[in-house]
């Protein structure tokens, strides 16, 4: 099983709805989950991160880490057209003495005007 | 993507031959990592390097091998290049800092192309 598992989409929503993006995670010794967002033709860019359970949010974005189900949402209230974008979530692994980021494989968002 | 740079942006390459991206980054960080990113696979790691001097293998490093020349620098080769490795490479390091403290700052990636 892989670390992190992420349904790739492609998700299609109308201008304003509200996304939910979801990935679980079979390692328990994660303790820090975070969210990237990458537009097309450019490089992932760090959108959210938690530390352990709980919520987070910032603007309209709202990242929740629920440990007991091993799983983590991103949440978008009123999306744009501009939050089109790929959503990669990600989790700190320690391996060899240095942490590396493990990655889902990212799920599409469309919004539509 | 200020901050890490990575040339070329684009190249082409026949199967057999051979080529280095290069990754230079001016934050100062000890951290460096090559990745490749495949549709449907998402980012894999092939190399990462913790510090000046030292480098380690990731997920697929296979047909791969990089160089940590200085604190700045951090460079990915394919000795013989094949069609597999056609991909998008993204060069990153690690930073702490408002977002975050394991934050991956990412290169404008580089586009490759095996034929």
């Amino acid at each position: 099983q892989k670390e992190v598992e992420q349904d790739p989409g492609p998700l299609s929503v109308p201008e304003g709805a509200i996304v939910s993006l979801n990935c679980t995670y079979s390692n328990s010794a994660f303790q820090y989950f975070m969210w990237y967002r990458q537009y097309s033709r450019k490089g992932p860019e760090l959108l959210m991160y938690t530390y352990s359970s709980g919520n987070k949010e910032d603007g309209r974005f709202t990242a929740q880490v629920d440990k007991s189900s091993k799983y983590i949402s991103l949440f978008i209230r009123d999306s744009q057209p501009s939050d089109s974008a790929t959503y990669l979530c990600a989790n700190v692994a320690w391996k060899g003495g240095s942490e590396k980021l493990v990655f889902g494989k990212g799920t599409k968002l469309t919004v539509n005007p | 993507n200020a901050g890490v740079t990575q040339t070329p942006k684009f190249q082409v390459l026949k199967t057999g031959q051979s080529m280095t991206l290069q990754c230079a980054q001016d934050m100062n960080h000890n951290s460096m990592y090559w990745y490749r990113q495949d549709p449907g696979m998402g980012l894999r790691l092939i190399y990462y390097s913790a510090s000046e001097g030292t480098t380690d293998k990731g997920e697929v490093p296979n047909g791969y091998n990089v160089s940590r020349l200085n604190k700045r620098e951090f460079s990915l080769r394919l000795e013989s290049a094949a069609p597999s490795q056609t991909s998008v490479y993204f060069c990153a390091i690690t930073t702490s800092g408002l977002k975050g403290p394991y934050e991956q700052y990412f290169g404008p990636g580089t586009r490759l192309t095996v034929t």
